[in-house]
């Protein structure tokens, strides 16, 4: 009964490759996100998604290419990975009304080596 | 940019209160307070929020002072498992707002 899943856990890969990382969500929320923490440990939004729609896209380059089905997915394409992608991607949900608090998967860590 | 200012760092006794606090001195009036904490590597775990009056739940209590410019967290009866980064983040009212973290209390709970 996970509120926020990501897959997979782990990621490693090579430079110059191409991944995607899954996110759902079972909460009903109608807008996602997408956290990077690097290894200094600083949280970052790069995206946000509110009804399948982009409403935040915090200057990440364009390799990254997130993609929304429906409400309750936001799943992250990465192109032509290089070294410093490495870190943990988390992704989170929230409901647009109110004062909701976003939720967050557990990370998935990725690795380019 | 974060809008928050806390202690890098602070101790506490198991058993007994942890009291976090936060600065938010350029607070608006339709942002809310938010705290979250990261044990670990693991996602960030929502704890509690607030506007201007205080907050309790099953994890912790929210005191925020009236003229909203900082905040304690509290919780009540720390534990070993209540080690980690704690994040107090101002957002305004609106779901689809981001959260801005910034560096976060790292609370060491000690036997």
């Amino acid at each position: 009964d996970t509120a926020v899943s990501q897959t997979p856990k782990y990621l490693v890969t090579q430079m110059g490759n191409d991944k995607s990382i899954k996110c759902e969500q079972n909460l009903g929320h109608d807008t996602m996100y997408w956290y990077k923490q690097d290894s200094k440990k600083f949280l970052k939004i790069m995206f946000s998604y509110n009804n399948k729609e982009l409403i935040i896209n915090e200057t990440v380059p364009n390799r990254f290419s997130p993609k929304s089905p429906d409400k309750a997915h936001l799943n992250l394409h990465i192109n032509s990975l290089e070294l410093g992608d490495s870190a943990v991607y988390f992704c989170a949900s929230s409901q647009t009304q109110g004062s909701s608090p976003l939720h967050f998967g557990n990370g998935t860590r990725l690795t380019v080596t | 940019d974060a809008k928050t200012t806390q202690p890098p760092s602070m101790d506490c006794a198991e058993g007994r209160a942890a009291n976090l606090p936060c600065n938010h001195s350029t607070i608006s009036g339709n942002e809310y307070v938010y705290w979250y904490r990261q044990i670990h590597s693991q996602g960030p775990q929502y704890i509690i929020h607030g506007l201007k009056n205080n907050e309790t739940n099953e994890m912790a209590s929210l005191i925020i002072t009236e003229d909203r410019k900082s905040s304690t967290l509290i919780l009540p009866h720390a534990t070993l498992r209540d080690t980690a980064v704690y994040y107090c983040i101002v957002r305004a009212q609106g779901g689809s707002e981001k959260l801005v973290f910034g560096k976060g209390t790292k609370l060491t709970v000690n036997p």
